[in-house]
């Protein structure tokens, strides 16, 4: 199995550039989530789709941040404008099944710069 | 809401010896499961052990068990016979009816 794929691993980006994010769930799992990690807040969930539709998206800091899901082997996650303090690594796990009872299998992360 | 807090922000032991890493948890549901997650300096979040809370008898995964007090709201994680390669940072985590909640994480160091 490839796991869960993230790219790019690492973006530097500008003030006011827009970013966009993307995720391979593994094959045949039907959940996903979205979590952002910073030294200052730790580990939160942004959002997390099941069988493509969104079911909570409560975490999403502000309208600039948007998430899609258009099959089930494809999510991202855009930001525009980016801002400085969006600075942080964003994760992507996929699960099996609704919710988080079975276990989530999380991608290696991307490392976002906003400058 | 439920909250997650880890009480220890850095733990270091002794190679080969045992060390406990503490959790407690907040909620008013019944049925939730608990983890405790490994992140090495890799970045990558690896699924160390699971408890569900309708289990009484404590998870162990080799040299990973833990001590899941229901009552208490406390699901600590003992490693014994630490190795090297158990330094990380652990991050014990919550769900419910919404996904993960995460604590704020303990850095274990491990002393050759």
């Amino acid at each position: 199995d490839a796991g869960v794929i993230q790219s790019p691993r690492h973006e530097v980006t500008e003030m006011g550039q827009e970013v966009t994010l993307r995720c391979k769930p593994i094959s045949g799992h039907n959940s996903l989530f979205w979590y952002r990690q910073t030294m200052m807040r730790g580990l939160e969930l942004l959002i997390y789709f099941n069988n493509n539709v969104p079911i909570d998206d409560s975490g999403m800091p502000e309208d600039r941040f948007s998430a899609k899901m258009p099959n089930a082997s494809f999510s991202t996650l855009k930001i525009q404008p980016s801002e400085p303090r969006d600075s942080a690594v964003y994760f992507c796990a996929s699960s099996l099944s609704r919710g988080s009872y079975n276990e989530q299998f999380f991608g290696p992360g991307t490392r976002l710069t906003v400058l | 809401a439920q909250t997650v807090t880890q009480s220890q922000p850095e733990m270091s032991v002794q190679e080969a010896e045992t060390v406990t890493l503490s959790c407690t948890y907040d909620t008013s549901e019944s049925d939730y499961y608990l983890f405790w997650y490994k992140q090495p300096p890799s970045r990558q979040m690896i699924l160390v052990i699971r408890q569900e809370a309708y289990k009484q008898q404590n998870a162990t995964e080799n040299r990973f068990s833990v001590n899941f007090q229901k009552a208490a709201k406390s699901f600590s994680l003992k490693i014994s016979d630490s190795q090297l390669g158990d330094a990380a940072m652990y991050f014990c985590a919550y769900t419910g009816r919404r996904a993960l909640t995460f604590g704020s994480g303990t850095r274990l160091q491990v002393q050759p």
